[in-house]
């Protein structure tokens, strides 16, 4: 199985700050035969499902603002948020999709500091 | 729009069972694949199964094979999770979910439903 390892657990960033989340998994997600990552990047705010952010490791969901965007390539990856908003704080996650059984990490909480 | 809607979840004893359903509307169903996703109480998502659009595909994670098995009836857009020899660590929201890209198999999820909480407790 493909462990997916986020960090940090937690944290805190204030209004308009940059907040960057890292993913790492343990084995490369990267398919050499079609170039993608298979990685994705859900939100989940309290008490509502999770929802799709970043596919394929940097392509931007509809309707997902810019200021999201993720990065990396093969075990490495980043979620970054260029300019906190209040409405951004919720829990992070990544997933694979590269193999079976899917995985997801741990999770990351980003507050308002 | 696209609609996900679960339900069957409740409060059931070590060893019993339950039959979770997700009602899809608003795509073509038979299309997708889907999926089963859990989240235990204050902890993160696990990943449960999957059934191709066509159902000659199934995988259920580890943890769950040999008790659950994943279903789906493309005549009345609906997915369904079977839950037996239930445990308490079987305890938590359980979501249905969407691949995002039609037929392909690409597993990534555009869609979630609201979820069902599923209770294991004597």
């Amino acid at each position: 199985d493909i462990v997916m390892t986020q960090s940090p657990d937690s944290l805190a960033v204030s209004l308009g700050e940059r907040a960057t989340i890292n993913c790492k998994s343990s084995r490369s997600v990267l398919f050499t035969s079609n170039n993608k990552n298979y990685l994705g990047w859900y939100q989940q705010k309290p008490g509502q499902p999770p929802r799709l952010l970043i596919y394929w490791a940097s392509n931007r969901e509809s309707g997902v603002p810019d200021r999201f965007s993720g990065s990396g390539s093969g075990t490495d990856f980043t979620l970054t948020i260029s300019s906190l908003q209040a409405e951004d704080v919720a829990v992070y996650y990544c997933q694979q999709f590269y193999s079976t059984p899917l995985t997801f990490g741990g999770g990351t909480k980003v507050e308002i500091k | 729009q696209v609609q996900l809607v679960e339900s069957g979840g409740g409060v059931v004893q070590p060893g019993g069972s339950l039959r979770l359903s997700c009602a899809a509307s608003g795509f073509t169903f038979s299309n997708y694949g889907m999926h089963w996703v859990r989240q235990a109480p204050g902890k993160g998502l696990e990943w449960v199964a999957v059934i191709s659009y066509d159902e000659t595909y199934k995988y259920h994670v580890d943890s769950v094979r040999g008790r659950f098995t994943i279903s789906r009836d493309n005549s009345k857009n609906t997915l369904y999770l079977q839950l037996n020899s239930l445990r308490s660590e079987d305890t938590g929201v359980y979501y249905c979910a969407k691949d995002a890209v039609a037929i392909s198999g690409d597993n990534y999820f555009d869609y979630w439903g609201q979820g069902t909480l599923v209770t294991v407790s004597s």
